[in-house]
């Protein structure tokens, strides 16, 4: 069936760090993909998007490019800050019964040390 | 804007109690819905509502009741709670069910059932 796949945690890096979040898909069609940031006691927000193959979504120094040929989203943040320290979701939607509906990952949990 | 407000943050109930979950919104969105986040386990979709007088079921829907009377309003009820049942509850709403549609968090209810 339709799914996502992240990468297990937590990841703990040093601040400045490189950061990857791995996240793959299976789904059927051609859907959107997300990344949701969960910081602590707070509820999720969306990070960024890509609507079709080959784009980038960005936003607050994160990236992800969609790539269809390996059914791939992964999070990139070339330096990363204690602040960023939030649990990340991968989230692609998907078309049943004639509404989309999200199907979401795990979530990676992510800490940063100063 | 408030955005999406759910009460009450937190709830302590014993097994067979009844309560309901409110969760209002104020951006004119039709779309609304309810998930249950479980350590591991990311979102599960509850209930959801393309707008008022419409509701359907999501990935997990029993032992939970919704109605959606208003365009703002959503309130999901738990019938007889279940320790089953004892998980963080996030209420969440977009501008339609779109495939691309950002969805809107709240700040989520811990639910504890004994």
């Amino acid at each position: 069936g339709d799914s996502v796949t992240q990468m297990e945690g937590p990841v703990t890096l040093s601040e400045e760090a490189f950061l990857t979040i791995n996240c793959t898909y299976t789904a059927t069609g051609y859907p959107s993909l997300f990344w949701y940031v969960q910081y602590p006691g707070e509820g999720l927000q969306l990070l960024l998007k890509a609507t079709k193959a080959d784009d980038k979504g960005s936003n607050k120094g994160f990236e992800a490019t969609y790539r269809k040929e390996t059914t791939s989203f992964h999070l990139e943040k070339g330096s990363v800050q204690v602040s960023d320290s939030a649990v990340y979701f991968c989230a692609l939607t998907l078309l049943m019964d004639s509404n989309y509906q999200l199907i979401w990952g795990a979530g990676t949990k992510l800490i940063i040390k100063p | 804007n408030a955005g999406v407000t759910q009460t009450p943050k937190f709830q302590v109930l014993k097994t067979g109690q009844s309560m309901t979950l409110q969760c209002a919104q104020d951006m004119n969105h039709e779309y609304m819905s309810w998930y249950r986040q479980d350590p591991g386990m990311g979102l599960r979709l509850i209930h959801y509502s393309v707008g008022a007088g419409i509701t359907d079921q999501g990935e997990v829907p029993n032992g939970y009741n919704v109605s959606r009377s208003t365009t703002e309003d959503f309130p999901l009820r738990l019938l007889s709670a279940a320790p089953s049942q004892t998980s963080v509850y996030f209420c969440a709403s977009s501008y339609s069910a779109g495939s691309y549609n950002e969805q809107f968090f709240g700040p989520g209810t811990r639910l504890t059932v004994l």
